[in-house]
């Protein structure tokens, strides 16, 4: 079975510009997670998909960030304009719905550096 | 929201001693624990949890402690080894399935 997987794996943007992430959870998986790591500090996290509905997005840093998963499958993060601040690896994450707990299972992560 | 404090940053160990891996939380709330190994080029990878209504989980070299009065749980990995180096995150997590998660531990055993 494919894990979850991220595209791409690094990007190099200069500030101003766009760049989407994408993120392939596992099959089956209907919740769906972005997690986003600046160097040197934790993991945080961004937002909370069930299915196609953002279950949670307190963690969506401001009005720059837009994700969207049409149809439940994948999702795309989408940083536009990108500012220096923006650069970090970002995480996807899956996970089964009433598991008890939250058993997420991580992608390799997107290095995005904003210059 | 929660804040999970991770104890130490770095730490070295000699192949075959033993490695802890302390974290401490602040939500009384949280009640599912998981600790995750992320090595160089990959994402982080779990490698075990615990739930709040146990105090001790172990698999195989690794094992997890809960202490819900303190608000802390540890990670014990025993007679380590060279691909035991990696970087171990803890996290916390209650109701909103969101992981609030640790700084991170850079672990190197030293064959």
């Amino acid at each position: 079975e494919a894990g979850v997987t991220q595209f791409p794996s690094h990007s190099v943007i200069e500030k101003g510009q766009t760049v989407t992430l994408r993120c392939d959870p596992i099959s089956g998986h209907d919740n769906l997670y972005w997690y986003r790591r600046v160097m040197g500090k934790e993991i945080k996290f961004l937002l909370h998909f069930v299915k196609e509905s953002k279950q949670d997005e307190s963690g969506m840093p401001n009005n720059r960030f837009l994700a969207e998963r049409t149809g439940g499958t994948y999702s795309t993060l989408k940083v536009q304009p990108a500012e220096l601040e923006d650069s970090g690896v970002y995480f996807c994450a899956s996970s089964q719905v009433g598991q008890g707990g939250t058993e997420a299972f991580f992608g390799q992560g997107t290095r995005l550096t904003v210059v | 929201g929660e804040n999970v404090e991770q104890h130490p940053s770095t730490l070295s160990v000699q192949e075959g001693d033993s490695a802890v891996i302390k974290c401490t939380y602040s939500d009384s709330a949280s009640n599912y624990f998981p600790w995750y190994k992320q090595e160089l080029g990959k994402g982080p990878q779990l490698i075990i949890d615990i739930r709040s209504n146990v105090g001790e989980k172990k698999d195989q070299r690794i094992a997890v402690t809960l202490n819900k009065t303190a608000k802390h749980f540890s990670l014990h990995i025993t007679e380590t080894q060279p691909e035991d180096s990696a970087v171990y995150f803890c996290a916390a997590s209650g109701g909103n399935n969101r992981l609030a998660f640790g700084k991170g531990n850079q672990v190197v055993v030293i064959p």
